[in-house]
C-alpha cells in the first residue's frame, strides 16, 4: 500500500510556543490530505481537509487560526499548532488520498504532541 | 456522510475466526466501505475496502449484502497480535467532500491466548 510519513513522531514544547507537524506521501501524489486528532482511548476526530494549492476546510469547532494547515505540494501538508497550550496535547494523525476511481485513504504513523 | 455502528468490544481466542459487523443504514450509492486497524499510538492501517458482495485479501474478507446496509469484516485464525481497535467507515472518494471519512467509536478486539 501507499506510504504516508509524519515528522516528528513526538514533540514536547512549552506553553505558548508553536509546533509544526509535517505529513508526506512518499510514493504517490496526494490530491487531498486530512488531519485528525485523537485523545487517549477515543476515536479519531477529523480536524480539516487539505487540498493542494487551496485553503483547508475546517470541521466545525476547529479554530483555523490556531491550527494552520498548508498543502504546498502534492506530497506535503503541514499542520502548525500556534500558541500551544496543555489542552492541545494530543495524538495528531494525517492521511492522504492519491486520486483515482476507488481512492483509499492511507494514514501516517501519528505525532504525539505534549505541551507543558 | 453515512454513520456507522459497531460493537464497542469483542473477545476472542487465538486461532478462532472473528467476524465484526458494522451497520451503515444510510449508505449512499457512491459510498465505499473501508476497514482500518489501529494499535495504540499508531496511525490506522488499511485492512480492506469493498463496494458490494465479497472482497478478500491476504489478511481479511469483507462481506457486503445486497442492500449494503451492513458489512462484516472476517479475520481468519486471529493471533494475539490482532488485538487492536477496528474501524468501519463509509465514504465516497469522489464526492464533494473528497473522500472525507468520519470515524465512529470502533470495535476493540481482545484476543486471548
Amino acid at each position: 500500500g501507499a506510504v504516508v510519513s509524519q515528522h516528528p513522531s513526538r514533540v514536547i514544547c512549552k506553553s505558548g510556543t508553536s509546533v509544526k507537524i509535517e505529513c508526506r506521501s512518499l510514493d504517490f501524489q496526494a490530491t487531498t490530505m486530512f488531519w485528525y486528532r485523537q485523545f487517549p482511548k477515543k476515536s479519531l476526530m477529523l480536524m480539516a481537509t487539505s487540498n493542494e494549492g487551496s485553503k483547508a476546510t475546517y470541521e466545525q469547532g476547529v479554530e483555523k487560526d490556531k491550527f494552520l494547515i498548508n498543502h504546498a505540494s502534492l506530497t506535503l501538508s503541514t499542520l502548525t499548532v500556534t500558541s500551544a497550550h496543555p489542552e492541545d496535547s494530543s495524538f495528531y494523525i494525517c492521511s492522504a488520498i492519491g486520486g483515482g476511481t476507488t481512492d483509499t485513504q492511507y494514514f501516517g504513523p501519528g505525532t504525539r504532541l505534549t505541551v507543558l | 456522510l453515512a454513520k456507522t455502528t459497531q460493537p464497542i468490544s469483542m473477545d476472542s481466542y487465538e486461532g478462532q475466526e472473528v467476524n465484526i459487523t458494522c451497520s451503515h443504514n444510510n449508505i449512499a450509492t457512491n459510498d465505499y466501505i473501508t476497514w482500518y486497524q489501529q494499535f495504540p499510538s499508531q496511525g490506522p492501517r488499511f485492512i480492506i475496502q469493498g463496494y458490494k458482495t465479497k472482497v478478500t485479501n491476504e489478511v481479511a474478507s469483507l462481506f457486503i449484502p445486497a442492500d449494503r446496509k451492513s458489512s462484516t469484516l472476517s479475520l481468519p485464525r486471529v493471533s494475539l497480535s490482532d488485538t487492536a481497535v477496528y474501524y468501519c467507515l463509509v465514504g465516497d472518494p469522489l464526492s464533494g467532500n473528497t473522500g472525507k471519512l468520519i470515524f465512529g467509536q470502533g470495535t476493540t478486539l481482545q484476543v486471548k491466548p
